[in-house]
């Protein structure tokens, strides 16, 4: 089983519609995470941090669930300018050589 | 705003040869890291350096040195390229170990 696992998609999805995004993580002592966003033939920018009480940054919304181990992301609404492939992060907090990136969601958003 | 800077940002190799891949940053970061990316892997460590003048093997070192030259500098070398080689390499820097990865453009390396 793959540290961290991510539907690889691609999700096509229309203007304005919401999508959602899912990420399992089999180390139970994972402590941080993120999202991250790369483009395509682009490196990866960070997306937003996801927080053990959720957090949300305009139209995007992330939740973490320890017991389940997984997080997720939500994009409401929709842009063009989401298309891209969105890379979860999983770091256990012992030095970025424990950082664990996974293979990544790709995103198409339709006119 | 360079933030990362690689280079080469393309380059093809026959097997055997050798090279290097820059990587400067300047962003005043403590760490640097390069990492490799493959269709269907995920980003991957290849070395890391917490810190000027340390540097540490990551997940896939194989086949691969670095030089942590200064602050700034942080060169991954090919010694014999291998067509296993190919791949996508990306330089980036923290200015923790915790905090966010800013990463440079991408190097695109292809042994034949």
């Amino acid at each position: 089983r793959k540290e961290v696992e991510q539907d690889p998609g691609p999700f096509n999805v229309p203007e304005g519609a919401t999508v959602a995004f899912n990420c399992t993580y089999s180390n139970s002592a994972s402590q941080s995470f993120f999202w991250y966003r790369q483009d395509c033939r682009k490196e990866p920018k960070l997306l937003m941090s996801v927080y053990s009480s959720g957090n949300e940054d305009g139209r995007f919304t992330a939740q973490l669930n320890r017991a389940s181990q997984y997080i997720s992301l939500l994009i409401r609404d929709s842009k063009l300018s989401d298309s891209a492939t969105y890379l979860c992060v999983v770091n256990d907090n012992r030095g970025y050589q424990k950082v664990t990136f996974g293979t990544g969601t790709k995103l198409q958003v339709i006119p | 705003n360079a933030g990362v800077t690689q280079t080469p940002k393309f380059q093809v190799l026959k097997t055997g040869q050798s090279m290097t891949l820059q990587c400067a940053q300047d962003m005043n970061h403590n760490s640097m890291y390069w990492y490799r990316q493959d269709p269907g892997m995920g980003l991957r460590l290849i070395y890391y350096s917490a810190s000027e003048g340390t540097t540490d093997k990551g997940e896939v070192p194989n086949g691969y040195n670095v030089s942590r030259l200064n602050k700034r500098e942080f060169s991954l070398r090919l010694e014999s390229a291998a067509p296993s080689q190919t791949s996508v390499y990306f330089c980036a820097s923290t200015r923790d170990l915790t905090g966010e990865l800013f990463f440079g453009e991408g190097s695109r390396l292809t042994v034949l």
